[in-house]
């Protein structure tokens, strides 16, 4: 079964500082997906940031960016210019053939003022 | 539009309840899920339909009870709950095997088992 890792459960930075949240993966597949998930106290789940497997590009989406290195299944993503809004928690998913979308057990990011 | 719609947003319920929360999307996505979080831990997958099949049940209680009407609503039948099935239950849909994958959420439903 798949896994996904989040080795660092709180972190935080100062505003306008750039900030990197780890994330690691075990899969035997060659085709899947990553995706990067915000929720902020409201609770609501907001997709950040997505990555194709196939794609050795890394994906990027404003201020967000991921470092997505394959061989050492690590999907690390990169907040620049941080800002207060971006206090939540982040959780990084993994999703492969048979739709399963699977969690991390989440970073707590705290941007201070 | 990337809107996955919940309703309804809060619910309190008796044990000997029974009450539906519903799902609805308009994305085209054909994969539907519920999952269910407990505060400050990540979301756990109970169900997913593919294609408007269950495809996917983990081992959860047969007090929770999906349903897919159709490729746009997805239902979660609540009978017989435990306070301890208090928690936020989130609905998703994606277009995993549709070309440009992706997966988006509703806002929850905030279950209380009394």
């Amino acid at each position: 079964a798949q896994t996904v890792t989040q080795s660092q459960p709180e972190m935080s930075v100062q505003e306008a500082e750039t900030v990197t949240l780890s994330c690691t993966y075990d899969t035997s597949e060659s085709n899947y997906y990553l995706f990067w998930y915000k929720q902020p106290p409201s609770r609501q789940m907001i997709l950040v940031i997505r990555q194709e497997a196939y794609k050795q590009q890394n994906a990027t989406e404003n201020r967000f960016s991921v470092n997505f290195q394959k061989a050492a299944k690590s999907f690390s993503l990169k907040i620049s210019d941080s800002q207060l809004g971006d206090t939540a928690m982040y959780f990084c998913a993994f999703m492969e053939y048979g739709n399963k979308l699977v969690f991390g057990a989440g970073t707590i990011l705290r941007v201070k003022s | 539009d990337t809107e996955v719609t919940q309703t309804p947003k809060h619910l309190v319920m008796g044990m000997t309840n029974k009450k539906s929360l519903k799902c609805e999307q308009h994305m085209g996505h054909r994969a539907m899920y519920w999952y269910k979080q407990k505060a400050k831990k990540p979301p756990e997958l109970m169900f997913v339909y593919s294609y408007e099949k269950l495809s996917i049940n983990e081992s959860v209680p047969s007090r929770f009870s999906p349903e897919c009407p159709n490729s746009s609503l997805l239902n979660l039948h609540l009978h017989a709950l435990q306070p301890e099935d208090s928690a936020l239950y989130l609905c998703a849909s994606s277009s995993f095997g549709q070309g440009n994958t992706e997966a988006f959420f509703g806002q929850g439903t905030r279950l209380t088992v009394v």
